[in-house]
């Protein structure tokens, strides 16, 4: 089956730093993919969609400039929060899409990674 | 997309049928139903996604009305690794370009001994 996995799966950082997830499909090629936060007792939120060599859309509310979203290759994509606040603190989770749709057509998601601002 | 309506939480015990209903009143023509679950502190899973027929997988039945304005996930023999929050998801087509995921509070099912 589609494996999609995050590193890391969980970090610690200081305040004003930034951190970079990356997430990767590990046995298709992924066209798109899809960032989400969840933070404690809450639903998953969609924070921006990624497709392969373009620009990330991001939904409304989320800032692109602190969110950076890179899809350089059809096997990754990377998350960089810049100057992390303790705010940010969150279960970020990816998903990724194959580009077969008629084969893939459900969403795999990663086992996410959780952050910690001190 | 389409919102949808799930009842916060759900009980079941082992063993036992566990029929999940959701309500999509105001799903278009061209969207689909979706459910995924999410075990605590995990990411999300997928489980199965129809669009008007019945359809059942190694996982779960998805039931549709006729009308499509509700559905029923059915796990036929839950055990207690199924605790989780269940997702009803309406969206686009797989692939289409209105093709987005968006979560709503889900149902918490607990499976009891």
């Amino acid at each position: 089956g589609a494996v999609v996995s995050q590193h890391p799966s969980w970090v610690i950082c200081k305040s004003g730093t930034s951190v970079k997830i990356e997430c990767r499909s590990l046995d298709f090629q992924a066209t798109t993919m899809f960032w989400y936060r969840q933070f404690p007792k809450q639903s998953l939120m969609l924070m921006a969609t990624s497709n392969e060599g373009s620009k990330a859309t991001y939904e409304q509310g989320v800032e692109k400039d602190k969110f950076l979203i890179n899809h350089a290759s059809l096997t990754l994509s990377t998350l960089t929060v810049t100057s992390a606040h303790p705010e940010d603190s969150s279960f970020y989770i990816c998903s990724a899409r194959a580009g077969d749709w008629s084969s893939y057509n459900e969403q795999f998601f990663g086992p996410g990674t959780r952050l910690t601002v001190l | 997309d389409a919102k949808t309506t799930q009842p916060t939480s759900m009980d079941c015990a082992e063993g036992r049928a566990a029929n999940l209903p959701c309500n999509h009143s105001t799903i278009s023509g061209n969207e689909y139903v979706y459910w995924y679950r999410q075990i605590h502190s995990q990411g999300p899973q997928y489980i199965i996604h129809g669009l008007k027929n019945n359809e059942t997988n190694e996982m779960a039945s998805l039931i549709i009305t006729e009308d499509r304005k509700s559905s029923t996930l059915i796990l036929p023999h839950a055990t207690l690794r199924d605790t989780a929050v269940y997702y009803c998801i309406v969206s686009g087509t797989p692939g289409g370009s209105n093709y987005k995921l968006t979560f709503g509070k889900g149902t918490l099912l607990t499976v009891n001994p």
